[in-house]
């Protein structure tokens, strides 16, 4: 079985650009997670899908972040435009059935971002 | 609100000796808690999870943590150390009542395992 696949691994863009994140989960994982990791600090919470529908977008930092999961499968998480407190390491998540918490999640390698 | 707190950012032990990571809680509730492991260039992974089962909980790796609700903790142990065991951890509470299903995480351990 696949696991959760991130792309890209490392991203370097301009403070002001934009850029796209992309999370493809485990064939059959309702449950989408997206994570971040800024430098230093907690890896914190973003949002959750289920199948294509957002369940819980509370960790969202601003609107300059937009995550879709069109027909419920892979994810992208856009950032527009970016700022230098958007670097850090974002993790995506999966999960099947419930909420994940009895099964587990799966998490990718993630995607660490610069921006310079 | 929930937290959790690993006393401290990075530890070091050498080959063959006893690993400690520490992890405390704070819950209004009984949580779920979790152990994940990140390997240099990896992604995070699952070492083990307290689910309101046996408060002793063995996992991957040789790894093990004890829930110990009076204490509101949950640390990790391995009895002895090896090289592989050098990554990140992290401990993770979750919510048992809460739909989301969304981890909190703890800020991390680095552990180095010297030859």
């Amino acid at each position: 079985e696949a696991g959760v696949t991130q792309f890209p691994s490392h991203s370097v863009i301009e403070k002001g650009q934009t850029v796209t994140l992309r999370c493809d989960p485990i064939s059959g994982h309702d449950n989408l997670y997206w994570y971040r990791r800024v430098m230093g600090k907690e890896i914190k919470f973003l949002l959750h899908f289920v199948k294509e529908s957002k369940q819980d977008e509370s960790g969202m930092p601003n609107n300059r972040f937009l995550a879709e999961r069109t027909g419920g499968t892979y994810s992208t998480l856009k950032v527009q435009p970016a700022e230098l407190e958007d670097s850090g390491v974002y993790f995506c998540a999966s999960s099947q059935g419930g909420t994940g918490i009895n099964y587990g999640y799966t998490f990718g390698s993630g995607t660490r971002l610069t921006v310079v | 609100a929930q937290s959790v707190t690993q006393l401290g950012s990075h530890v070091s032990v050498s080959e063959g000796a006893l690993v400690l990571l520490r992890c405390n809680y704070s819950s209004s509730v009984p949580p779920y808690l979790f152990w994940y492991v990140q390997y240099p260039n990896q992604g995070l992974q699952l070492l083990l999870k307290y689910t309101s089962a046996a408060t002793l909980v063995k996992g991957i790796n040789g790894f093990e943590a004890e829930f110990k609700k009076s204490e509101t903790s949950f640390h990790l142990t391995k009895p002895s150390a090896h090289m592989s065991d050098a990554a990140e951890y992290f401990c993770a509470v979750s919510d048992p009542r809460g739909s989301q299903g969304n981890l909190i995480f703890g800020k991390g351990t680095k552990l180095s395992v010297k030859p």
